[in-house]
């Protein structure tokens, strides 16, 4: 079974500072995908990056980047100079191609960044 | 690109009426849309897979007479939830992808049934 964890129900960071939020995942099948999405107050879901299961490196994408570590099946996001509009929740997400392109999502993680 | 839509944004009916909520692709042709639900607080669920011009795969434990799914075309997937009680109260968010790429995410429907 495919499964994904956020063992961080909440977090806390100051603005401008660096935060990195967890993120494991387990699963059998060769081929997956990893994202992960912000959800604002406003409900909607916003994609901020993806890693694909045979890439070589690490998925960046602006202030948002993605620390893949294959062998211990984590990818956790790193959010860099954090702004007070990144207060969300943000959900790990994993794609595995057996499942027909089916999408599991984690608990999510709130993120509240401080003035 | 990438802009999924839906409509309404927000809804709320009497128990027993029928609600449909709309997603669209807006810029692109989705060859499969997703329909999650999210109750207060917790993760998204995914409810069914829906492919233009077949029948929507349905989890287990999502009732097919109770959430009907049509993808008529490219652009265009409804989801009408049927004899509507409180307890599908709920956030209900579509997504749609083009093959095997990233899902993107219309801004959900918070249906509210009385």
């Amino acid at each position: 079974a495919q499964k994904i964890t956020q063992t961080q129900p909440g977090m806390f960071v100051q603005e401008k500072e660096a935060v990195t939020l967890d993120c494991t995942y387990d699963t059998s099948d060769p081929s997956y995908g990893l994202f992960w999405y912000k959800q604002p107050s406003s409900g909607e879901m916003i994609f901020l990056i993806y890693q694909g299961s045979y890439d070589q490196q690490n998925a960046t994408e602006g202030r948002y980047s993605l620390n893949f570590q294959k062998a211990r099946k984590s990818a956790n996001l790193v959010i860099s100079a954090s702004q007070l509009g990144d207060s969300a929740m943000y959900f790990c997400a994993m794609r595995w191609v057996r499942g027909y392109q089916k999408v599991t999502f984690g608990t999510g993680t709130k993120l509240q960044v401080i003035p | 690109g990438a802009v999924v839509s839906q409509h309404p944004s927000r809804v709320i009916c009497k128990s027993g009426t029928s609600v449909k909520i709309e997603c669209r692709s807006l810029d692109f042709q989705a060859t499969t849309m997703f329909w999650y639900r999210q109750f207060p607080k917790q993760s998204l669920m995914l409810m069914a897979t829906s492919n233009e011009g077949s029948k929507a795969t349905y989890e287990q434990g999502v009732e097919k007479d109770k959430f009907l799914i049509n993808h008529a075309s490219l652009t265009l997937s409804t989801l009408t939830v049927t004899s509507a009680h409180p307890e599908d109260s709920s956030f209900y968010i579509c997504s749609a992808s083009v093959g095997t790429d990233t899902q993107y995410f219309g801004p959900g429907t918070r249906l509210t049934v009385l």
